[in-house]
């Protein structure tokens, strides 16, 4: 079965912090995909990053980072310079076969 | 283009009865899958329809149904409701089938359904 942890459930910071959200999964599949939602208070969850199980290249869009590492089965996610816009649920989700699990979720507050 | 479209926003419901959400997807989207969030059990994946037929279900009790449309449309029916089901309910579209395609999702803004 697939899992997705999350260990943070919420974080608080102060605006202009870097702040890291973990991820770690399990899966038997060889081939799987990865993926970061937000969710700010309006309810409605919007994708963010998509990764495939064979691309490990870290990717950075703006001041949103991600590091894949299929060794440690991790898939975190750094927001530098954080901003009060960025307060919301973060869900980190892993897709493979016919099976798509989200973790807990983080709950990020940025504080001015 | 219209983003994912979710009705009722509020929902409020007594045990034993039965309720229906609406879940209208992007335009040209045939997927459509449904979650469960709650504060305990976070978010849960409910089933996937694609072209008007269920591709996947997850781990929920058969009094969970739903049902597709020819324009895609999705409805999500829980009967004799349990105090809970209380929970906010997200529909997701995709342009291709989810389980399987790993698509991306579009989420709507969910119906938040409280039983009483």
């Amino acid at each position: 079965a697939q899992k997705v942890t999350q260990a943070q459930t919420e974080i608080s910071v102060v605006e202009k912090e870097d702040v890291t959200l973990d991820c770690v999964y399990e899966t038997r599949d060889t081939t799987y995909y990865l993926f970061w939602y937000k969710q700010p208070p309006s309810g409605e969850l919007v994708f963010l990053i998509r990764r495939n199980s064979f691309d490990e290249q870290n990717e950075i869009s703006g001041r949103y980072s991600w590091n894949f590492q299929k060794s440690t089965s991790s898939f975190n996610f750094t927001i530098t310079a954080s901003q009060v816009v960025d307060s919301a649920v973060y869900f980190c989700a892993l897709s493979g076969g016919n099976d798509m699990r989200f973790g807990a979720g983080t709950r990020l507050t940025v504080k001015p | 283009k219209a983003g994912v479209t979710q009705t009722p926003r509020y929902l409020i419901k007594t045990r034993g009865q039965q309720v229906t959400l609406s879940c209208s997807p992007i335009s040209g989207h045939r997927s459509v899958s449904w979650y469960q969030q709650t504060p305990g059990q976070g978010l849960q994946f409910l089933f996937e329809y694609f072209s008007e037929t269920q591709r996947n279900k997850g781990n929920f009790p058969g009094r969970f149904s739903g049902r597709q449309f020819s324009n895609s449309r999705s409805e999500m029916n829980v009967s004799t409701l349990e105090l809970g089901d209380s929970a906010l309910y997200l529909c997701a579209s995709s342009p291709m089938l989810l389980t399987g395609g790993h698509e991306k999702l579009f989420f709507g803004s969910g119906t938040q359904l409280s039983v009483l």
